[in-house]
């Protein structure tokens, strides 16, 4: 099974409006780390946003903000004031502690933010 | 956040010929480096794990004879691609980590674009 999904291959946003890129998981271990990276067409990745799995509350940096339903095993992504530049592919990945220093990343979203 | 750097950040050669990788950490010491390989359009794909000092650690379907990892130091690993074919063109990434724990955040480099002609 797909240890993370990402269902939205691409999707577009207004500038200035919020968007949500859809990402959920699927570990047996109660302890595990959520992260979310943006890769620019230039290729680097650059992290955005960490979830624990002790956290109690969502995750926010800036106008990141990681909407985390551990029921549902769901972590997603919600991108306010959504400005050109945010325009990328976003991955979801996660790191398990009975794995060690895997990541697992899903197959992306591409967003493109429209003027 | 600490730097990952990449050389060259692309590459072009024939078919047959092998090609040199590296990475480094610059502003700290990486305890684990990761290499990926990543297709246009797809998600990174794990190829192997280096600890410093130690034999890497290879996924499931990677070639280790292919892909030579050297994690020479605590801010230097290499990946050579032997006799380099086409199917080999990709971008690849390397990322590294200081110390182990799972909110340990994995800095990446900026990648090397491998065209193999």
């Amino acid at each position: 099974a797909q240890k993370i999904t990402q269902t939205q291959p691409g999707m577009f946003v207004q500038e200035k409006e919020a968007v949500t890129l859809d990402c959920t998981y699927d570990t047996s271990d109660p302890s595990y780390g959520l992260f979310w990276y943006k890769q620019p067409s230039s290729g680097e990745m650059i992290f955005l946003i960490y979830q624990g799995s002790y956290d109690q509350q969502n995750a926010t940096e800036g106008r990141y903000s990681l909407n985390f339903q551990k029921a549902r095993k769901s972590a997603n992504l919600v991108i306010s004031a959504s400005q050109l530049g945010d325009s990328a592919m976003y991955f979801c990945a996660m790191r398990e502690r009975g794995t060690g220093n895997q990541f697992y990343f899903g197959t992306g979203t591409s967003l493109t933010v429209i003027p | 956040g600490a730097v990952v750097s990449q050389h060259p950040s692309w590459v072009i050669c024939k078919s047959g010929t092998s090609v040199k990788i590296e990475c480094r950490s610059l502003d700290f010491q990486a305890t684990t480096m990761f290499w990926y390989r990543q297709f246009p359009k797809q998600s990174l794909m794990l190829m192997a794990t280096s600890n410093e000092g130690s034999k890497a650690t290879y996924e499931q379907g990677v070639e280790k004879d292919k892909f030579l990892i050297n994690h020479a130091s605590l801010t230097l690993s290499t990946l050579t691609v032997t006799s380099a074919h086409p199917e080999d063109s990709s971008f690849y990434i390397c990322s590294a980590e200081e110390g182990s724990g799972i909110s340990n955040e994995q800095f990446f480099g900026p990648g090397t674009r491998l065209t193999v002609l």
